[in-house]
């Protein structure tokens, strides 16, 4: 089945800097990948997608970048604020099964 | 639209006792679908369901069983809990399998 690898598992950044998080997918049937931004004690919401057609998405300060023959996809936060820190995961949707990631701790210091 | 909601919000269980976590959706979305959660380990799959009366196994659905008699309602039983079941659950829905709409979890401990 699908695996998805994701790093760092914690990561810290000074306000304003910018903060990349990576995931590896190993089932190359994979066709759909999602973001997720946690805050303590809430549940996961859906921050941006990516599907297997498109190399790059951008909504504002965040962006995916998917690499296929690499298996690769990254997310991007740009300008960085307190109200990002939260735990981040990505995804990998194999037919109907979606494969999360571990999580990323993402702590923006002001 | 109340979105997905799940009961209880916190539930204590002893080893060996059996419960229903009850997951409900107003959006008349298809999929649904359980998921654990715990530190350090992402959620994982433990079983979905892609429309009333069909369901299927996840990552891990040992423990576990599920039916689907709605479009609405999609509970989660434990059938002799243990303390590795101990947990934060999240039931969620989906219009067509991708974007996943969570509900707010239920915490469980079993001693």
């Amino acid at each position: 089945g699908e695996n998805v690898e994701q790093h760092p598992s914690t990561l810290s950044v000074q306000e304003g800097d910018s903060a990349v998080i990576k995931c590896t997918y190993s089932d190359s049937a994979s066709n759909y990948f999602p973001w997720y931004k946690q805050e303590l004690g809430k549940r996961p919401q859906l921050i941006i997608d990516i599907r297997s057609n498109v190399g790059e998405k951008k909504d504002q300060r965040i962006a995916v970048t998917l690499n296929k023959t690499a298996k690769h996809f990254s997310l991007h936060i740009t300008e960085t604020q307190p109200e990002d820190s939260a735990v981040y995961f990505c995804a990998a949707l194999r037919g109907n099964k979606l494969v999360f990631g571990a999580g990323t701790i993402l702590r923006v210091k002001s | 639209n109340a979105g997905v909601t799940q009961t209880p919000k916190f539930q204590v269980l002893k080893t060996g006792q059996s419960m229903t976590l009850q997951c409900a959706q107003d959006m008349n979305h298809e999929y649904m679908s359980w998921y654990r959660q715990d530190p350090g380990m992402g959620l994982r799959l433990i079983h979905y369901s892609v429309g009333a009366g069909i369901t299927d196994q996840g990552e891990v659905p040992n423990g576990y069983n599920v039916s689907r008699s709605t479009t609405e309602d999609f509970p989660l039983r434990l059938l002799s809990a243990a303390p590795s079941q101990t947990s934060v659950y999240f039931c969620a829905s989906s219009p067509s399998g991708e974007e996943q709409y969570f509900g707010p979890g239920t915490r469980l401990t079993v001693t």
